[in-house]
């Protein structure tokens, strides 16, 4: 089963830097993974697809300080950097066996 | 720029049926396939559907199949969400999102409020 497990959460001070990881069920450690990013009482946006490699596609005006990398099944997003405009939920997502799936997602808080 | 905007939310009872909406524009809408995601109050996305660029290819979450059916007019650049059979774990803002390569939502809509409760 296609599973993608993340923390529920996060927290880094303003001006530093954060990792958050995806984490993909077995069997699936060469599934490319997408990053999105939501904001309260906004429509989800997204940031990165992120392949095994860690070759990545960053979406239209991400900033440099938003990248991504893996090792093995998992996958990373690391925000450097931080601002407060950061502080949102952060989902990983795939494709496979004919569904997509979102992990839990990621409550990010800038201290 | 990509524009998506969902329309038809509500309150609807149990039982019942709803028909979502979502309009495209600042792209070429017959050439990607399309997302319906849900947000229930409190919980993280879900993914509901998926439907290739030309309508032909369907895909559903399991817990929407058989009650709901994701639907494009690509000469009105709209794609539809009909769902039937309503229960109270439906109550969700619905996004629409469009497709870019491997199945991965790149443009996301506001966002309509679906609310099942009698």
């Amino acid at each position: 089963q296609l599973v993608l497990t993340q923390s529920p959460s996060a927290s880094a001070s303003l001006g530093a830097s954060v990792k958050l990881t995806c984490t993909l069920s077995s069997g699936h450690s060469s599934n490319t993974v997408a990053w999105h990013q939501h904001q309260p009482e906004k429509g989800p946006r997204y940031l990165m697809r992120l392949n095994s490699d860690g070759s990545q596609t960053k979406g239209d005006g991400i900033p440099d300080r938003f990248s991504g990398s893996s090792s093995g099944a998992e996958r990373y997003l690391t925000i450097s950097s931080l601002q407060s405009e950061d502080e949102a939920d952060y989902y990983c997502q795939t494709w496979g066996n004919g569904i997509v799936v979102f992990g839990g997602g990621t409550k990010l808080t800038v201290l | 720029q990509v524009q998506l905007v969902e329309s038809g939310g509500g309150v609807v009872q149990p039982g019942r049926s709803l028909r979502l909406s979502c309009a495209a524009s600042g792209f070429t809408f017959s050439s990607y396939g399309m997302h319906w995601v849900r947000q229930a109050p409190g919980k993280g996305l879900e993914w509901v559907a998926l439907i290739s660029y030309d309508g032909n290819i369907k895909y559903y979450a399991d817990s929407v199949k058989g009650r709901f059916t994701i639907s494009r007019d690509n000469s009105k650049n709209t794609l539809y969400l009909q769902m039937n059979g309503l229960r109270a774990d439906d109550t969700a803002v619905y996004y629409c999102a469009k497709e870019i390569a491997s199945k991965t939502p790149d443009y996301w809509g506001q966002g309509t409020l679906v609310t099942v409760s009698s």
